[in-house]
């Protein structure tokens, strides 16, 4: 069974703060790596991919992806209240299935 | 440009009621795929589709789940007879090459 694993949370940082969300994933030959996030209430939108090794910058966000360790994070730095929410990590496994395999998020809350 | 486009937002019916959720996938995208998300089992994909043509439905629960695709402009997903076990937000996704995923707002459905 491929799996992707999130800590649930929920995660509470004071506001400026860095928050460091983790995923795991089983599926050594996956190659495509997603960070949702979804407000309360609303659907997932896509804030980051990432497909080799290493780190990934996005204004605030930072993506590391870890193939060896089969480890992908999500920095984000200066949190504000508005990053409140649940970050979704998302693996495309390998092989002719190729379909997103999804963690069940990490709940966030930035406290001003 | 408009989004995914899911309709009706909410549906409140009665154990052993057909239900029809229905999706308008952005103009130009080729994959549709169907999502239902629980606390308990996050998002779970059902069916997607491929240039109208349905690739994997290897997620749909059982046959009172059927999904269509007659053309590339909508989709609809059907469960008939309904039970409360269904009770979820159903979401609609589109994307093009299959990366990021393009998600309307949800149907949330209760199946008293």
């Amino acid at each position: 069974q491929k799996e992707v694993e999130q800590n649930s949370g929920p995660l509470s940082v004071p506001e400026g703060a860095i928050a460091s969300l983790n995923c795991t994933y089983s599926d050594r030959g996956s190659q495509s790596f997603f960070w949702y996030r979804q407000y309360s209430g609303k659907s997932p939108e896509l804030i980051m991919s990432i497909y080799s090794n290493g780190d990934k910058e996005d204004g605030r966000f930072t993506a590391q992806l870890n193939k060896a360790s089969q480890y992908v994070s999500l920095l984000i730095r200066d949190s504000q209240p508005s990053d409140s929410a649940t970050y979704l990590c998302a693996v495309l496994n390998a092989g002719n299935n190729r379909k997103l395999i999804w963690g069940l998020g990490t709940s966030l809350a930035v406290n001003p | 440009d408009a989004g995914v486009i899911q309709s009706p937002r909410h549906e409140v019916t009665e154990m052993g009621q057909e239900v029809t959720l229905r999706c308008k996938p952005i103009s130009g995208h080729n994959s549709l795929f169907w999502y239902r998300q629980t606390m308990m089992r996050g998002l779970e994909l059902l069916i997607y589709f491929n240039n109208n043509v349905p690739i994997d439905d290897s997620g749909m629960p059982e046959d009172r789940f059927s999904a269509k695709m007659p053309n590339a402009s909508f989709s609809t997903l059907k469960i008939q007879p309904s039970e409360p076990r269904d009770s979820a937000v159903y979401f609609c996704a589109s994307s093009t090459g299959g990366r990021e995923l393009f998600f309307g707002e949800g149907s949330r459905l209760t199946v008293l």
